[in-house]
């Protein structure tokens, strides 16, 4: 069955430290991949997105993830988060047929 | 990124009665549209996905006749809660591919309560 997995529930972290989000998938055959964020009030942004090629994606406002077959898992990196990145964050994946499945989503709180 | 909108945004009604929820690509043609639920502090979880012109697929544990959903168009697919009950309240959520394209884009969803 296909599957999205997001270990990290809750992150709390102060302005300018650094972010790793966690993702781990379980699909078979071609996968693509996703990360999404959710702004409080706000409907879903595409922060990045991996369909081939490179395998480190860089998405908007400075956030990139890295595809890592061996390991089945698409991890979100920023170096330095703001206040402003205070999000759900939502990482997805999807087959041939489009659809997506998301994990449960990370809610990031940075302090300022 | 392609624009979808959802209407209404906000949908307050009494149990029994039905809601119907409008989602409509407003710059590209949509082959394809897909349903989702959110509960709070929750992800999202797909309830059907529709094309347009043919009947919706439906997810497992999502109740058909419940949650009607039409794609009549390549721009507006609708789903309609058939005798809301409370626990029918959520956050919907409707994204929208078009052909050869393999992201979907949200519309920015409909709060609905049922009182």
């Amino acid at each position: 069955a296909q599957s999205v997995s997001q270990h990290n529930h809750h992150v709390i972290l102060s302005e300018a430290a650094s972010l790793e989000l966690g993702c781990n998938y379980s699909y078979g055959g071609t996968v693509n991949l996703f990360w999404y964020v959710q702004y409080p009030g706000q409907h879903l942004q595409l922060l990045l997105k991996y369909f081939s090629g490179d395998p480190l994606v860089k998405g908007i406002k400075g956030f990139e993830a890295e595809f890592i077959k061996s390991k089945f898992s698409f991890n979100l990196r920023k170096p330095s988060v703001q206040w402003s990145d205070t999000a759900e964050y939502f990482c997805a994946a999807s087959g041939s047929a489009r659809q997506l499945t998301f994990g449960s989503g990370t809610q990031l709180t940075v302090l300022p | 990124g392609a624009v979808v909108s959802q209407h209404p945004s906000r949908v307050i009604c009494k149990s029994g009665t039905s809601v119907k929820i409008e989602c409509r690509s407003l710059d590209f043609q949509a082959t394809t549209m897909f349903w989702y639920r959110q509960f709070p502090k929750k992800s999202l979880m797909l309830m059907a996905t529709s094309n347009e012109g043919s009947k919706a697929t439906y997810e497992q544990g999502v109740e058909k006749d419940k949650f009607l959903i039409n794609h009549a168009s390549l721009t507006l697919s609708t789903l309609t809660v058939t005798s809301a009950h409370p626990e029918d309240s959520s956050f919907y959520i409707c994204s929208a591919g078009g052909q050869g394209v393999n992201e979907q884009f949200f519309g920015p969803g409909t709060r609905l309560t049922v009182l």
